[in-house]
């Protein structure tokens, strides 16, 4: 069965360094998510992504944040300036098969990316 | 807004005995609901959704949830427990049916499995 990959599994930066957090959804999937899990708390929505642009942001998805789709497989999150509230686990998914056709259909959720900032 | 609140953060069962997580949800409008689990150091996997099909939902695994407006509750529930089960378990909503819509997760609750 197709799944979203993740990459890397846990990602160590610096306070104030920029990181990329790197995705491959589904294929032939239309619409793409990030969404975060700081420990212990619930899993929050940061960003969707469709037809290269933004649909929706949440208020946690500041300037700080941004997402590109760098060729026809990548979706990426790239985080500025990194805080120490910024560790957690980054979640990608995707939705939608092309040749299912349109409506709601389930999220695929990749295994995450842990993002710890000293 | 919509969401969802799922009460106890930590269940325990024996091993057999009948699983019921609880989640109630807010929302103004017919919602689409989801359960996903969480196996430590994994991903979310879809376990069921409700999309107004019918009200009893059967998932992945055994499990299976029950819509009911007038309670504006969808609980997840299994017959009988396995060791294999111990996870978080998220229900969440989407707010619209368009595909590029949010999910908005609970809080999770941790399943325990005794022996």
């Amino acid at each position: 069965e197709p799944e979203v990959t993740q990459t890397p599994s846990h990602q160590v930066t610096q306070m104030g360094q920029e990181v990329i957090l790197r995705c491959v959804p589904i294929s032939n999937h239309l619409y793409f998510y990030w969404y975060r899990q700081i420990l212990g708390q619930k899993v929050e929505f940061l960003v969707s992504f469709y037809n290269n642009e933004i649909s929706e942001k949440s208020e946690i998805f500041d300037d700080q944040f941004s997402v590109e789709r760098p060729d026809g497989s990548n979706f990426t999150l790239k985080i500025r300036s990194t805080k120490l509230e910024d560790s957690a686990m980054y979640f990608c998914a995707s939705s939608a098969d092309r040749e299912l056709g349109p409506g709601n259909q389930p999220q695929h959720f990749g295994d995450g990316t842990r993002l710890s900032i000293l | 807004a919509q969401s969802v609140t799922q009460l106890g953060s930590h269940v325990s069962v024996s091993e057999g005995a009948l699983v019921l997580l609880r989640c109630n949800y807010s929302s103004s409008v017919p919602p689409y609901l989801f359960w996903y689990v969480q196996y430590p150091n994994q991903g979310l996997q879809l376990l069921l959704k409700y999309t107004s099909a019918a009200t009893l939902v059967k998932g992945i695994n055994g499990f299976e949830a029950e819509f009911k407006k007038s309670e504006t509750s969808f609980h997840l529930t299994k017959p009988s427990a396995h060791m294999s089960d111990a996870a978080e378990y998220f229900c969440a909503v989407s707010p619209s049916y368009s595909s590029a819509s949010k999910i908005i997760f609970g809080s999770g609750t941790r399943l325990s499995i005794r022996p």
